[in-house]
This record gives structure tokens, sequence and C-alpha cells, in this order.
């Protein structure tokens, strides 16, 4: 079953725009992770925030995480060419057997 | 891909045919994992491995098997009884599980296409 819902499901921004995608969730969570996936390749893991955190930043990344609203949001600032990819939230429930859930995903593209 | 490989990358499959995909890993992780993804969707949990000799269900195991015994490899046989196989499979792995804090290393992927 799938938990998380990312928004928008497509994105096309200017290139040096930042980018903002949003992940929502139903359950409790331990941490949620963000990944990106280049097409026809396998996730690469960006960043994992845990649920006693609410902001954590790595580079060009910052993710936000509102427990009380069951959500997320990945901000890219400063957008590249290489950042267009396909970014999945993951969420392991607070209980239950303790496996990443993924979300559809959101389909970046950076226009030049 | 961070020390796992996945073989082949695209592999064709006839009809009432068993096809397996290889999976190895040499980053001395504990756990693997494999993993369905349709067009356009997220990531699909089929089965998964917590250590050499056992491995569990995910949420889509009906028509795939899977063998741990060693730790490096975790292949995936898509049997007959998969009706619908054309999918992008990946494969992962991690060194924490069933703490909730596991990072997944992936693989580049398998594409199967039914002829």
């Amino acid at each position: 079953s799938q938990q998380g819902e990312e928004d928008p499901q497509a994105l096309s921004i200017q290139e040096g725009e930042n980018a903002t995608m949003n992940c929502s969730y139903k359950t409790s969570i331990n941490n949620l992770q963000w990944y990106r996936q280049n097409s026809g390749r396998g996730l690469v893991h960006l960043i994992l925030i845990r649920s006693n955190e609410r902001e954590k930043h790595s580079g060009r990344l910052r993710v936000t995480l509102d427990t009380s609203k069951k959500s997320s949001s990945l901000l890219i600032t400063a957008s590249r060419a290489a950042d267009t990819a396909s970014y999945f939230c993951a969420t392991v429930p607070f209980q239950g057997a303790q496996k990443l859930v993924f979300g559809q995903g959101t389909r970046l593209t950076i226009n030049p | 891909d961070g020390g796992i490989t996945q073989s082949p990358k695209y592999l064709f499959r006839k009809e009432g045919q068993n096809v397996t995909l290889s999976c190895e890993q040499n980053l001395n992780h504990d756990a693997m994992y494999w993993y369905r993804q349709d067009p356009g969707q997220g990531l699909r949990l089929i089965y998964y491995s917590q250590i050499v000799n056992d491995f569990q269900k995910g949420d889509i195991a009906e028509g795939y098997s899977v063998s741990r015994e060693k730790k490096e490899s975790f292949p995936l046989t898509v049997t007959s009884a998969q009706k619908n196989p054309t999918a992008f499979y990946l494969c992962a792995s991690s060194a924490e599980s069933g703490t909730g804090n596991e990072k997944l290393f992936f693989g580049s992927g398998t594409q199967l296409s039914v002829l």
C-alpha cells in the first residue's frame, strides 16, 4: 500500500528557479526520506528527516516536516538542468512492519 | 549505483516461462529488497530479506519467488503465475533493517517485458 502522495505530479521550471515538492502521508511515522530517480535508473537517497525534526538541510536541498499536518516538503534552490528527475518521498510507519513505503513521485523538469 | 549490480538490464519473457533477475551487492549489507515500479508509479515491495536464509513477503509477492543463500545475492524469479510481469524491477540493500531508519541503496534496475 502507498502511504505518501506527492504534489504536484509534474513540475516544470526554468533553470535557476527554486523547486518545491510536497508529500502527504496518512499514518504516524518514524521518519521520512526523499529519493531521486533519473530516468531508467535506480533511486538515490537524498535526505532523511526524523519525526522529531522540523527542518533539515543538505547543500541546495531543504526538507521540512510537519507531523501535525502529516506533510513534508522538499525545496531545491537555484535549480540546475541536472536536477531533472523524479523525486519520491518514503515513510516508515510508526506501527506495523518497519519497511519503507514510497509515494508515486513528482517528475521535475528543469528547462535551460 | 552504490555497489549493487542488477542484471540483465533488459529481459524478455515468453508466456509460461519463468525468468530470474540477478542482484548482487558488495556493501556487506544484511538487508536486501525487491521492488516493482510501473510507468509513472511509485515502488511496491515484492520481497525482502533481513538476513541470510530468511526472507519475507512484501505487498505484492504473488507470482514471485526469491532465495537468500548468500549475503551478497538476492535473486528474484518471476514465475508463470505472474500474469502481468511487465515492469521495471529494482533491487536495494540497507545496512540496517527493522530499526525504521534504514536508508536504501539501489541497483540500476531491470526492465522486464513480455514477448
